[in-house]
């Protein structure tokens, strides 16, 4: 069985500053893992995905996560902020690599203060 | 390359009342995935298919809810009858068959349902 925590619902950041998202995962198979955004009333887009390759990886719009074994995390960060970037997030497990089953966590709503 | 497209965008029934949602993948996608967003959580798996045969459909109410995608291309869910905490968003998703490092599901834009 599969499950992802995203800690905390909602995430407030200025313009300019750090973004960071949490996530933690339970796998009971070597997991794929990604992190997908939501902008309202629109459906889910891949920001990105792990799949046992690097650890450290690139998504688009400037987004990077790092898979951590250890830690069982896979935290999504972006380096400065855009107001653009206010959505929700949502990290999510498949059920086995190379499967699409995803287990969603329950997302963190980002807001991006000018 | 056009994308996962879902009908209706926005539904309001009364309880009890039956309602349909429809889904065409984008082509060739042998992968169909029908998801339940309730409001403040993050979607949830109902059911799998891959062509035109059901994977897992471990997590839909059976006694009211039905699924189908004939001809393995586009699929309909239906609900019958409906309930109040039915109210959300069923978003439908597709992949290429199987997967790996250099694919992806892609979802639609959502079906939003209101049952009051």
């Amino acid at each position: 069985a599969q499950s992802v925590t995203q800690l905390g619902s909602h995430v407030s950041v200025s313009e300019g500053a750090l973004v960071l998202l949490r996530c933690n995962y339970s796998s009971s198979v070597p997991p794929y893992l990604f992190w997908y955004v939501q902008y309202p009333n629109q459906g889910l887009q891949l920001l990105l995905k792990y799949t046992s390759a690097a650890t450290l990886v690139k998504g688009i719009n400037g987004f990077e996560a790092e898979f951590k074994k250890s830690e069982t995390s896979f935290h999504l960060t972006k380096p400065s902020a855009h107001m653009s970037d206010a959505a929700e997030y949502f990290c999510a497990v498949s059920s086995g690599a190379g499967s699409y089953q995803l287990t969603f966590g329950k997302g963190t709503k980002l807001s991006v203060i000018p | 390359e056009a994308g996962v497209a879902q009908s209706p965008r926005y539904k309001i029934i009364e309880k009890r009342q039956s309602v349909a949602f429809w889904c065409n993948p984008i082509s060739g996608h042998a992968t169909l995935y029908w998801y339940q967003q309730i409001l403040g959580q993050g979607p949830k798996l109902l059911i799998q298919f891959q062509n035109n045969g059901v994977v897992d459909d471990s997590q839909l109410p059976k006694d009211r809810f039905s699924a189908e995608r004939l001809k393995g291309v586009d699929s309909t869910l239906k609900i019958q009858p409906a309930k109040l905490e039915d109210s959300a968003v069923y978003l439908c998703a597709s992949s290429p068959r199987g997967g790996s490092e250099t694919t992806e599901a892609f979802f639609g834009q959502g079906t939003r349902l209101t049952v009051v």
